[in-house]
């Protein structure tokens, strides 16, 4: 599995558009990333997941460039409610081969949103 | 509201007992994992389960063993505790790429 690598911490104000860059450099064909949010004493929780170019939903949008090698995520006008820990994760869907639930996570980028 | 339920939510055990963690997990996932979290870290996988049977384990010592029962329901148990074992304990029930997680619990040994 491709290991990934993300800066520890992030400092924004709210209502700013906050980028989190990960890198992934031996990322293989058939490994998506994914992005997960976790908050204090609570289980992570999905935001979006992409293969290459741009994914948006509803709260956020994810940047891949064409070698893939890196990918950004983009969370836009940032409230408090977003400070948490955000990680980024590689592998391949189940599908592909990969395991299913077998997660890697890093120690993730801890945003924090201040007034 | 992610539809997978742990209990209990905090538990205090003393180092050389033995706990069992549940797991409830969101209907028609047939997969569950088990994730060790310690404090400033990310979750470290332990174990997968699939249809009642192990597919797919992390690099955690024997002593911690899980099941998954019909209803894809599930227990972690770990055995001889350390106190090194105190973490937060995910699991996860998973649909294609995306995994649900549960609240987690919180274990605490002294």
């Amino acid at each position: 599995l491709a290991k990934t690598t993300q800066p520890i911490s992030m400092d924004s104000y709210e209502g700013q558009e906050v980028n989190i860059t990960c890198s992934h450099n031996n990322i293989a064909t058939n490994d998506y990333i994914t992005w997960y949010q976790q908050f204090p004493s609570q289980g992570p929780r999905f935001i979006i997941q992409g293969y290459k170019t741009k994914v948006t939903n509803e709260v956020a949008s994810l940047f891949i460039p064409a070698d893939r090698k890196s990918s950004t995520l983009s969370l836009p006008r940032v409230s408090l409610s977003d400070t948490a820990v955000y990680y980024c994760l590689v592998g391949a869907p189940a599908y592909y081969g990969g395991s299913q639930g077998n997660l890697i996570f890093g120690k993730g980028t801890k945003l924090s949103v201040k007034p | 509201e992610t539809g997978v339920t742990q209990s209990p939510t905090h538990l205090i055990k003393t180092r050389g007992q033995q706990v069992t963690l549940r797991c409830s997990s969101q209907s028609g996932h047939n997969t569950v994992s088990w994730y060790q979290q310690a404090l400033g870290q990310g979750p470290q996988f332990i174990f997968q389960y699939y249809r009642e049977e192990e597919n797919g384990r992390g690099n955690f010592p024997p002593r911690f063993s899980g099941l998954q029962f019909p209803n894809y329901s599930s227990e972690l148990n770990v055995n001889a505790l350390e106190l090194d074992d105190s973490a937060l304990y995910l699991c996860a029930s998973s649909l294609q790429q995306e995994a649900f997680f549960g609240q987690g619990t919180r274990l605490t040994v002294v």
